[in-house]
């Protein structure tokens, strides 16, 4: 089945504790992107990835890393978690340039709260 | 930059009745793409519809179809005969085409729907 999977799904942390969140693709997608959702903000961008070792900011990307050694993988590392980084995270892969990036597959979502 | 306007935070509506879902956006480009988001309880992003902007024909699924209106900006989604499954968050979004290495979609902020049985 094809799917993007995120672990942890639920995580509660203190801060300044190191924490990752991994997310998997099994389609062969080129591109792959993180988003945070808060009440009354919507899904943000955070960071991005259109291809092994190529990413870049999005529109949130304080206080997070990101890194793409292999094409299916794209850890979302959160270096010194502070409590404005509770939320809920989502990562999305898809095909990348014009042919066909227009439809992203998310995965489940990882709930992040941080005391 | 883009931005996406959900004017509705919550709505409620009778099991088997329509209900539509407003969103607006703007935009300097002229070629991109809108779509609507269905969020469930379960938290799952699930793809409802999708509309290209260079198709003047309203894209239809089954129960959901959209109304858009390229020169007011408009992109409203329409829910027939409607289901306590409808019962979820819904986000309008949009992405810009072409925009080589990141597809990124700009979201609204939601409108959460409530069927009632």
């Amino acid at each position: 089945e094809a799917q993007v999977t995120q672990n942890p799904r639920y995580l509660i942390t203190v801060t300044g504790k190191k924490l990752t969140v991994t997310c998997s693709q099994n389609m062969n997608h080129e591109y792959m992107s993180w988003y945070r959702q808060d009440p009354g903000l919507g899904l943000r961008q955070i960071y991005y990835s259109m291809n092994v070792e190529v990413t870049d900011k999005g529109d949130v990307p304080e206080g997070y890393k990101v890194s793409r050694k292999e094409k299916r993988n794209f850890p979302l590392i959160l270096e010194s978690p502070s409590p404005n980084q509770t939320s809920l995270y989502f990562c999305a892969s898809g095909l990348a340039g014009l042919s066909g990036a227009n439809v992203l597959t998310f995965g489940a979502g990882s709930r992040l709260t941080v005391l | 930059a883009q931005t996406v306007t959900q004017s509705q935070p919550e709505m409620s509506v009778q099991e088997a009745e329509t209900v539509t879902l407003s969103c607006t956006y703007d935009t300097s480009e002229n070629n991109y793409y809108l779509f609507w988001y269905k969020q469930p309880p379960s938290r799952q992003m699930i793809l409802v519809i999708r509309q290209e902007a260079y198709k003047q024909q309203n894209a239809t699924e089954n129960r959901f179809s959209v109304n858009f209106q390229k020169a007011a900006k408009s992109f409203s989604l329409k829910i027939s005969d409607s289901q306590l499954g409808d019962t979820a968050m819904y986000f309008c979004a949009f992405m810009k085409r072409g925009n080589f290495g990141n597809e990124k979609l700009t979201f609204g902020t939601g409108t959460r729907l409530t069927i009632i049985p």
